[in-house]
């Protein structure tokens, strides 16, 4: 298995509501990447774990909590977001934090109304 | 900050022909650099990767070139064709042990390559 899954594929919430994103990852890589993708913009990088602790976190809203509960799994649970926060956020892993092997997932499609 | 950018956001082609896609860095210590491909929906896909210590690295119909003097970085897609028509991203990881971006997956930002039949 060399991929990286993501679920769900599209998320449509209220600034009320709570909901987690999901990334999965077989390949024993021990580094695993939270990015948010704006349109036509880059991915920006949001969280880093290695080895299931959370090494960078790249400033972001206390509204995005990652969660890394095994060496496979990757959450990102979102709460009282706002509309700028509609992006596409994806998931990546590598073999080990800033090795050469960065795997991404195809994204969950995140809107916020 | 530390950077990666592109010189053209758009480049159009006919199919056939040879793509060139550029990126600027800044970071001096970025020790890796990698191409990836975008298409629409889909995320970041591994097109081919470069360390520092090399100038050239080629790969099936691509080939990229590393020009640290001028901090350039080139992606090159020989006989282009409509299935290349994406988004192509240079990325680097920083090197700097220490430094704010040691060991970061940071993105330029993009080129819409067209390829038109």
């Amino acid at each position: 298995d060399t991929e990286v899954t993501q679920t769900p594929k599209h998320l449509v919430m209220g600034m009320t509501n709570k909901k987690s994103l999901k990334c999965e990852q077989h390949m024993g890589h021990r580094a695993m990447y939270w990015y948010k993708q704006k349109a036509k913009k880059p991915p920006e990088l949001m969280f880093v774990y290695s080895y299931e602790k959370l090494s960078i976190n790249e400033s972001v809203p206390s509204r995005f909590s990652p969660e890394c509960p095994n060496s496979s799994l990757l959450n990102l649970h979102l709460h009282a977001l706002q509309p700028e926060d509609s992006a596409l956020y994806l998931c990546a892993s590598s073999p080990r934090t800033g090795l050469y092997g960065y795997t991404f997932g195809s994204g969950t499609r995140l809107t916020v109304v | 900050g530390e950077s990666v950018g592109l010189h053209l956001p758009t480049l159009s082609v006919q199919e056939g022909d040879n793509s060139i896609i550029n990126c600027a860095y800044s970071n001096s210590a970025s020790d890796y650099f990698i191409w990836y491909k975008q298409e629409s929906g889909k995320g970041p896909q591994f097109i081919i990767d470069i360390r520092s210590n090399m100038d050239k690295r080629q790969g099936q119909r691509v080939t990229v070139l590393l020009n640290k003097t001028v901090k350039h970085l080139s992606l090159q897609i020989a006989a282009t064709q409509p299935g290349d028509s994406a988004v192509y991203f240079c990325a680097e990881i920083g090197g700097n042990a220490g430094g704010t971006s040691y060991g970061k997956l940071t993105f330029g930002q993009g080129t819409i390559l067209t390829v038109h039949p």
